[in-house]
């Protein structure tokens, strides 16, 4: 069975450039989560859909991030106007359940901006 | 909004000993902690969890422990292994306004778990 992939695995943006990064979760799996993860800490939360529904989206940083989730499986977020803060592995991961499922990660796209 | 604490931020051990790592948490109202384990490269895997109505969880050579009057939930690891060597993260969920839960994490600033051969 396949876990959760994303791609591409590594991208390299020029400061103001927009990016897309996709993932791809368990299928069948009902919440999707996406995180941000700065070099030497832990992941941050930036967005939730249940289904194809964005439940919240408190964490993303600001207005240049974007997520959809348009059928319920396949998700992408999007970065407009990349900023040289914003490079960090973006982390999705999907559970079976909303509230109470383990949580899978994907392997993350690594994103410098240069 | 919730705040997670973790200690050490580096630990080194022989192989065979154990290893703890503590963490603490702001908010009373969580109620799911969680541990995961990342390796160079890959996203975080969980290694083992426990829910705010147990105290202790035991699994193999790993073993959670939850204070929820102190706030506070550790892991162990016995009889450490070089393969055990990795970052590792707890985490806390809290439930949402309604007092349901859709999973959101917040995590630890993770420990750097070395074990010497």
């Amino acid at each position: 069975g396949a876990g959760v992939s994303q791609s591409p695995r590594y991208k390299v943006a020029k400061r103001g450039q927009d990016v897309a990064l996709r993932c791809d979760p368990i299928s069948g799996h009902v919440s999707l989560f996406w995180y941000q993860q700065a070099l030497g800490q832990g992941p941050e939360f930036l967005t939730y859909f249940q289904n194809e529904a964005q439940l919240d989206k408190s964490g993303l940083p600001s207005d240049r991030f974007f997520a959809e989730r348009p059928e319920g499986s396949v998700s992408t977020l999007k970065i407009q106007r990349t900023q040289q803060e914003d490079s960090a592995v973006y982390l999705c991961a999907s559970s079976l359940t909303s509230g109470r499922g383990e949580q899978f990660f994907g392997p993350g796209t690594r994103l410098t901006v240069l | 909004g919730e705040n997670v604490e973790q200690h050490p931020s580096t630990l080194s051990v022989q192989e065979g000993d154990s290893a703890v790592i503590k963490c603490t948490y702001s908010d009373s109202a969580s109620n799911y902690f969680p541990w995961y384990k990342q390796e160079l490269g890959k996203g975080p895997q969980l290694i083992i969890d426990i829910r705010s109505n147990v105290g202790e969880k035991k699994d193999q050579r790993i073993a959670v422990t939850l204070n929820k009057t102190a706030k506070h939930f550790s892991l162990h690891i016995t009889e450490t292994q070089p393969e055990d060597s990795a970052v590792y993260f707890c985490a806390a969920s809290i439930p949402n306004a309604g007092g349901t839960s859709y999973g959101k994490l917040t995590f630890g600033q993770g420990t750097i778990l070395t074990v010497h051969p």
